[in-house]
């Protein structure tokens, strides 16, 4: 089982659609999940945090469940400029990031 | 204001001749990993240094090396590429100590092509 499972999509939506994305990671002792985004042939770059609580970034929402050890991301009317693939990343223990494969968004016009 | 710089951007090597990949930051953040990241997989931790410990992945070959001369800077060297380690490498950093990370910086990555 990989540590951090992703569907890889692709998920391709209309402009303005809202889409959702899971993620399951297997090491209950996880203490730290974020969201990445990586655009084609670029570097990850931090979206947000996850929290316990769920938290809100303007049309972006990430929530934790601990006892499923489950993450999403939802992404609310979405825009052209949304579309790159997202990674789930877990910290384990203080030190090591692990990537989930990333799921591919294409919003189209 | 980069503050996590790689170097080159795009490097072509031979088959079987030694390569080094460079990174340097200005975070004054004590750990640096070297990622590897192939078309459509998510990225690999190959190995990191926590100051001056060098942790290795266990699946890592033994054709990766690293060099962490100072806090500064980091090398990633491949000994003999093989076709199979053309890919993305990425380095990163973050603040950590106490059990806690406060965060990665990714740089822009090293695109490598064995030919």
């Amino acid at each position: 089982r990989k540590e951090v499972e992703q569907d890889p999509g692709p998920f391709n939506v209309p402009e303005g659609a809202t889409v959702a994305f899971n993620c399951t990671y297997s090491n209950s002792a996880s203490q730290s999940f974020f969201w990445y985004r990586q655009d084609c042939r670029k570097e990850p770059k931090l979206l947000m945090s996850v929290y316990s609580s769920g938290n809100e970034d303007g049309r972006f929402t990430a929530q934790l469940n601990r006892a499923s050890q489950y993450i999403s991301l939802l992404i609310r009317d979405s825009k052209l400029s949304d579309s790159a693939t997202y990674l789930c990343v877990v910290i384990q223990g203080a030190q090591k990031l692990v990537f989930g494969q990333g799921t591919r968004l294409t919003i189209n016009p | 204001d980069a503050m996590v710089i790689q170097n080159p951007r795009y490097q072509v090597t031979q088959f079987g001749k030694p390569v080094t990949l460079s990174c340097s930051q200005t975070l004054n953040h004590n750990v640096m990993y070297w990622y590897q990241q192939k078309s459509s997989q998510a990225p690999k931790l190959l190995f990191h240094y926590y100051d001056k410990d060098f942790n290795n992945e266990a699946d890592t070959p033994d054709n990766f090396q690293s060099r962490r001369p100072n806090t500064s800077f980091c090398f990633l060297d491949i000994r003999s590429p093989g076709l199979g380690d053309a890919a993305m490498y990425l380095c990163a950093t973050s603040r950590a100590g106490q059990g806690l990370n406060y965060g990665y910086t990714f740089g822009s990555g090293t695109r490598l092509t064995v030919v």
